[in-house]
Order: structure tokens, then sequence, then C-alpha cells
């Protein structure tokens, strides 16, 4: 069975200071991986994904992620960071292109001025 | 891009009352559309997946004849809290899942409170 493990539930920057968002996943097969924001009260927008090929994947706002594939890992990544990314971040895991998501807990990203 | 919508955005229904939630997309055809729920400050749990003219398939506890889904074309899934009860009460998104790239293109959820 699929699990998501995102290791930080809160997080807490400053202001255009670097940010890692860790996601560790567990799946018996070939996985697809997926960042997503979601803003209080609002659905979820698709931040990156990898689906195959390079593994590291870049994103929309400037947000990246690598995946691991030894560690089981596909931590996300922003070198600065704006109050505008204070929100929830899932991290999301799948067995199948178009198949059901299973998601991580939520990591809260706050940015502090 | 791919947009879904959900209807109503916040229902407020007394208990033991249903209330149907619609979720569409409105510019691509979904082969799948998936139910997820979502408490306070907690992550989405996927409740069901439906496909077009098919019966919905239910994640482990979650209630079939509580929970009614009916995916009846390509554009528009419904889901139907039958005899509302608080703990009902959660933030309801749906997603819908393309035929060209696969990717789930998600609603923008809806806010249901039983009273």
């Amino acid at each position: 069975a699929q699990s998501v493990t995102q290791l930080d539930s809160q997080v807490p920057v400053f202001e255009e200071a670097p940010v890692e968002l860790r996601c560790n996943y567990s799946s018996s097969v070939s996985v697809y991986l997926f960042w997503y924001v979601q803003y209080p009260n609002q659905g979820l927008q698709l931040l990156l994904k990898y689906l195959s090929g390079s593994t590291l994947v870049k994103g929309i706002n400037g947000f990246e992620a690598e995946f691991n594939k030894s560690q089981t890992s596909f931590h996300l990544r922003k070198p600065s960071v704006h109050i505008s990314d204070t929100a929830e971040y899932f991290c999301a895991v799948s067995e199948m292109r178009g198949g059901k998501l299973i998601f991580g807990q939520g990591t809260e990203l706050s940015v502090k001025p | 891009g791919a947009v879904v919508s959900q209807h109503p955005s916040w229902v407020i229904c007394k208990s033991g009352t249903s209330v149907k939630i619609e979720c569409r997309s409105l510019d691509f055809q979904a082969t799948t559309m998936f139910w997820y729920r979502q408490f306070p400050k907690q992550s989405l749990m996927l409740m069901a997946t439906s496909n077009e003219g098919s019966k919905a398939t239910y994640e482990q506890g979650v209630e079939k004849d509580k929970f009614l889904i009916n995916h009846a074309s390509l554009t528009l899934s419904t889901l139907t809290v039958t005899s509302a009860h608080p703990e009902d009460s959660s933030f309801y998104i749906c997603s819908a899942t393309g035929q060209v790239n696969y990717e789930q293109y998600f609603g923008p959820g809806t806010r249901l409170t039983v009273t």
C-alpha cells in the first residue's frame, strides 16, 4: 500500500530565506509524485509533478523538487520565499497516471516579514 | 487551462436532510472524477472514484449508501450526502482527470455545515 509522510507539520521562515518541505513516500511499485498548494478555503493547485525522466522538477512560482528513488523522497524547495507563499502544501503519490492520489498530512508554510 | 467548478461553494443544512454537491469540468471531458473530504487542519482523504457511466468505487470505511455519487456525463459528477449529521460537516473537494495528460484538476471545494 502507498503512503506519504510529510515530516514537518509547520515550517516558519522569514521572507527571502530558502525553504525545504520534506516528503517521503512508500510504495511497492513505480510512482508518480506531486506537490500541491492550498490557500485557505480553496481547492488545490498543482505546483509540480514527477512522472518520469529528469529527477529535478521545476514548477510554478519558483518551486522545484527532486525525486530521489533510493531515499524514496520528493522534497520541495524554493531558494527565496515571499509572504504570498504562506499556505498549506501537500505531497501526493499515485501509482497510475490519472489514478487516485494519496496525500501526505500537509505542511503549513508560514512566511514572516 | 482546465477548470473544475463546484456548486455550491458552501451550504448549511439541518440534521437529517440530504444535500447534493455538483462537480463540473468546464472545458474538458473528465473520464474520471474523485471526491475527497478534508477536515480542518487535516489532509485530503479520498472518498470515492467515479468513472462516467459506471458505479463509483468507494474507499474502505466510506458508506456508499450515505455518500451517493453519480457520474452521469463526462462533465458532471454529483455527491449527495444523505441523512446528514453534524459529523458530516467538512470541506468536500472534487477533482477531475482529463483524457489528454491525465492530470487531476481540483475544484474549489464545498464547505458543508450540518446543524
